[in-house]
């Protein structure tokens, strides 16, 4: 199967550590990529790879890969990290987006 | 620093033919996958098709048969096309490029630069 599943919504109380899941059959093949969006505006890379972060991204954001699973994990969530999260693979020449979570930090 | 930069138009009316272009500015046109995505209103992601410089393009199956993304190298543009289009079309349309590395022969690929979005409706 090419999808990949998130969990819809996902609440973090502020300062605290999230972790936001993604799985898939995709994944034993191909590290997911993780990407902030933020309603009316382009979505943004944080994670990519096997656990690295473009440049700009705080390090409070990392990335893990364990079979079928991809994880992305926010430690000390801040006010400014509410979005949605999605993360992304490849199937073969296609790619995949999983649905989206919904981050609120309280 | 890469920069993409989208346009075209958008409002259109049901079985007429989207076109978007997006332009890169700042960064090699070379060497990178140049990918369309969409987000339907209060909707997810959907990857569309993607082009590479030499013009191998993937697209998603479901749409296959009414995509065509081409590209222009010496003006560093993509496009995408999109015929007979439907209300279920209607959505924010973004480019963005696709990058490739590997980790001790494991290939990863991410999407590191995006345009800004652009609206497309569809209605009659």
């Amino acid at each position: 199967s090419s999808e990949l599943t998130q969990d819809p919504a996902v609440s973090v109380a502020l300062g605290q550590t999230v972790r936001i899941t993604c799985q898939g059959d995709s994944l034993r093949s191909y590290y997911a990529s993780w990407y902030q969006q933020k309603p009316g505006q382009a979505p943004v890379l944080v994670i990519y790879g096997k656990n690295y972060r473009p440049s700009g991204i705080p390090d409070r954001f990392s990335g893990s890969n364990s079979g079928n699973t991809a994880s992305l994990t926010i430690t000390g969530a801040q006010a400014g990290d509410e979005a949605d999260y999605y993360c992304k693979s490849r199937d073969g020449s296609r790619v995949v987006f999983g649905g989206g979570t919904k981050l609120t930090v309280l | 620093q890469v920069q993409l930069q989208q346009w075209g138009a958008g409002l259109l009316k049901p079985s007429e033919t989207l076109s978007l272009t997006c332009a890169v500015y700042g960064g090699s046109f070379s060497g990178y996958y140049w990918s369309w995505v969409r987000q339907p209103p209060g909707k997810g992601l959907e990857w569309i098709g993607e082009i590479n410089h030499r013009g191998v393009t993937n697209y998603i199956p479901s749409l296959k048969s009414r995509v065509t993304i081409s590209l222009d190298t010496s003006k560093n543009q993509f496009s995408l096309s999109l015929s007979s289009v439907t209300a279920a079309d209607t959505a924010v349309y973004f480019c963005a490029r696709r990058n490739s590395g590997s980790y001790w022969g494991d290939s990863y690929y991410y999407m590191d630069a995006w345009g800004r979005g652009t609206t497309v409706t569809v209605s009659s």
